[in-house]
């Protein structure tokens, strides 16, 4: 079973418009994880947010990380075309040094 | 991505063989990974590695083979192909710790016919 679980799983916006995608976890965690994956690659680190932070910006992106509800939520602000991508959570677990994702949330800007 | 490579891109195997996917970075990150993905399972975790010459099995183990002689390399062998393990293979590695995340390879297309 997975960690993660990500919501919702697909999203299509207009370019310019923002994209807030949700993610829920299971279990204690020392961080959390956004990675981006365009179609046919891997997958590349976007954030981490660590269990002690709420708030995390990057550029246009912006995550913040509820414990007490085992939830996070990325936004995408002003998104472009080249935004197109799937995007996965990732909770790194408290005990070992491993990630779990979750399924992912499929984005599609349009121009 | 720049420094770690997975080799094959694309492997069409039938059932039964063995085949082994390589994986080989650059940095000396300590933790490496295999992950495959498949529809509706999104990443699952094979096997992973502290360093050399410590491995140790993940969610989806069964069927699998890792070994890490050397920190650069972490090759997964199936060891008799079935067509179930049809997915996409992912090596990553990490600097370990939780301050840092993983970087990915670009991924081994495996297809069991």
């Amino acid at each position: 079973s997975q960690q993660g679980e990500e919501d919702p799983q697909a999203l299509s916006i207009q370019e310019g418009e923002n994209a807030t995608m949700n993610c829920s976890y299971k279990t204690s965690i020392n961080n959390l994880q956004w990675y981006r994956q365009n179609s046919g690659r891997g997958l590349v680190h976007l954030i981490l947010i660590r269990s002690n932070e709420r708030e995390k910006h990057s550029g246009r992106l912006r995550v913040t990380l509820d414990t007490s509800k085992k939830s996070s939520s990325l936004l995408i602000t002003a998104s472009r075309a080249a935004d197109t991508a799937s995007y996965f959570c990732a909770s790194h677990g408290a005990a070992g040094n491993k990630l779990t994702f979750g399924g992912g949330t499929r984005v599609l800007v349009k121009p | 991505d720049a420094g770690i490579t997975q080799s094959p891109r694309y492997k069409i195997t039938e059932t039964g063989r063995q085949v082994t996917l390589m994986c080989h970075q650059t940095w000396s990150h300590s933790y490496m990974f295999w992950y495959r993905q498949d529809l509706g399972h999104g990443l699952r975790l094979i096997y992973y590695s502290a360093a050399a010459d410590i491995t140790d099995k993940g969610e989806v183990p069964d069927g699998y083979v890792v070994s890490r002689s050397k920190t650069e390399n972490f090759p997964l062998t199936l060891e008799s192909a079935t067509r179930s393990q049809t997915s996409v293979y992912f090596c990553a590695s990490s600097v370990g710790g939780t301050s840092y995340g993983y970087t990915f390879g670009s991924g081994t297309r495996l297809t069991v016919v």
